[in-house]
């Protein structure tokens, strides 16, 4: 699976649209973004992912470049609820020859909403 | 619907000893995993299930972890004997196991702390 960078952390205050980037240049054409969130004392939770179109659901959109070799997530209106730490992960579809569930996390981006 | 159970939340034990966790999964999800977070490190894979048999334990330390799903439903993790380093977060996570549809949901997690 294809390696992220992100920031290890970020601000936002509350009420505020925030925006996680991560880097995946080295992304393959089978390969998609994946995002999970961690609140404190928590498991990680599912908040999205997307192929190369933009995704959005009822908890935050996904952009992804054309190249697809980076993404954004966007909280539009991030309240202190979202504090958390973020992952992307890149990785091929579930059933893709090869693939599998897993899950490779990194160390993410620290959230930190603020009033 | 109910969610991923874990138990115990919290266990003390000093090196050399051994100790287990158990997790229930989501009913009716075929997939099980087993992870390992270390403090400030993003999780990590120690095992996967399908059902009752074991998709991927690369990442399982053999010389001391174990670890069973005999009726394909619940999970125990075994550690015996200890180590200083296993001090981690072990977290436990499920999914349907369909493609493009395989969120996994994680448990609240067992904190392990070895003296």
């Amino acid at each position: 699976d294809a390696k992220t960078t992100q920031p290890p952390s970020m601000d936002c205050a509350e009420g505020r649209a925030a925006n996680l980037p991560c880097n995946h240049s080295t992304i393959s054409g089978n390969e998609y973004v994946y995002w999970y969130r961690q609140i404190h004392s928590q498991g990680p939770q599912y908040i999205i992912h997307g192929l190369k179109n933009n995704e959005t659901n009822e908890m935050a959109s996904l952009i992804i470049t054309e190249d697809r070799k980076s993404s954004t997530l966007i909280l539009p209106h991030a309240t202190l609820r979202d504090t958390a730490v973020y992952y992307c992960i890149v990785r091929v579809a579930p059933g893709v020859t090869g693939g599998g569930n897993k899950l490779t996390f990194g160390t993410g981006t620290q959230l930190k909403v603020e009033l | 619907e109910a969610g991923v159970a874990q138990s115990p939340r919290y266990k003390i034990i000093e090196k050399r000893q051994s100790v287990a966790f158990w997790c229930n999964p989501i009913s009716g999800h075929a997939t099980l995993y087993w992870y390992q977070q270390i403090l400030g490190q993003g999780p990590k894979l120690l095992i996967q299930f399908q059902n009752n048999g074991v998709v991927d334990d690369s990442q399982l330390p053999k010389d001391r972890f174990s670890a069973e799903r005999l009726k394909g439903v619940d999970s125990t993790l075994k550690i015996q004997p200890a180590k200083l380093e296993d001090s981690a977060v072990y977290l436990c996570a499920s999914s349907l196991d369909r493609a493009l549809t395989d969120e996994q949901f994680f448990g609240p997690g067992t904190r392990l702390t070895v003296l």
